[in-house]
């Protein structure tokens, strides 16, 4: 089955960057996704189609694709940025989603 | 504005069974497919099962197929998931989540419903 590879945990004072990373087979093939989740809601689409912005998403969220990895970047990262961050996609081979591993962003 | 509202989990013995309900509404329900997503306590997202706009087609995670099966009432905007011989790692919250039409990420959430499976 397809396997989606994020980094556990990234760490991030507040007004800097965060990147992180979505790793597949092929992923610069499929169309990615990200997910924020905080304590105890819902997840929230933050990027769906490698780097479209949803209504109500700020412009500091973006993403991006290369031939084997998806980035989420966070640039001016707030305190209200801490959060779960899970990549999906659609495998077109099984006909099943597939959600990577999760990384857990902290803002020191 | 759209909402999906999941009820009918519990506290159930392993081997049991338990069906829950998501009840759609703020959008034409019949016009999307719908998926249950499950996350077991201090874990990752697992996708288990998505059923399409007018049931035609349905699709299981390996984890669950043969013991869950997705349904869905478009009259009563309703979608469904029979649990059968539960297991411990069944353990999670469980969401139902309604897939974007254009594009094959979920685009809305419940607020999801949590099933323990315990002797």
């Amino acid at each position: 089955s397809y396997v989606l590879t994020q980094p556990p945990s990234v760490s991030v004072a507040p007004g800097q960057t965060a990147r992180f990373t979505c790793g597949g087979n092929n992923i610069g093939s499929q169309s990615v996704h990200w997910f924020q989740q905080k304590p105890g809601q819902a997840p929230v689409v933050v990027v769906y189609d490698d780097s479209g912005r949803p209504a109500g998403i700020p412009e500091r969220i973006s993403g991006s694709k290369s031939v084997n990895t998806a980035t989420l970047t966070i640039t001016r990262v707030e305190a209200g940025d801490e959060a779960d961050y899970y990549c999906q996609v659609w495998d077109s081979r099984s006909d099943h989603y597939v959600f990577g591993t999760g990384t857990k962003v902290t803002v020191l | 504005q759209v909402q999906l509202v999941e009820s009918g989990g519990g506290l159930v013995k392993p081997g049991g069974s338990l069906r829950l309900s998501c009840v759609a509404s703020g959008f034409t329900f019949n016009d999307f497919y719908m998926n249950w997503i499950r996350q077991a306590p201090g874990k990752g997202l697992e996708w288990i099962s998505y059923i399409s706009s007018t049931g035609s087609r349905i699709q299981y995670a390996d984890s669950v197929k043969g013991r869950f099966t997705i349904s869905r009432d478009n009259a009563k905007n309703s979608l469904y998931l029979q649990l059968n011989s539960l297991r411990a790692e069944d353990t999670a919250v469980y969401y139902c989540a309604r897939r974007d039409m254009g594009y094959y990420y979920f685009d809305f959430w419940g607020q999801g419903t949590l099933v323990t499976v315990s002797s």
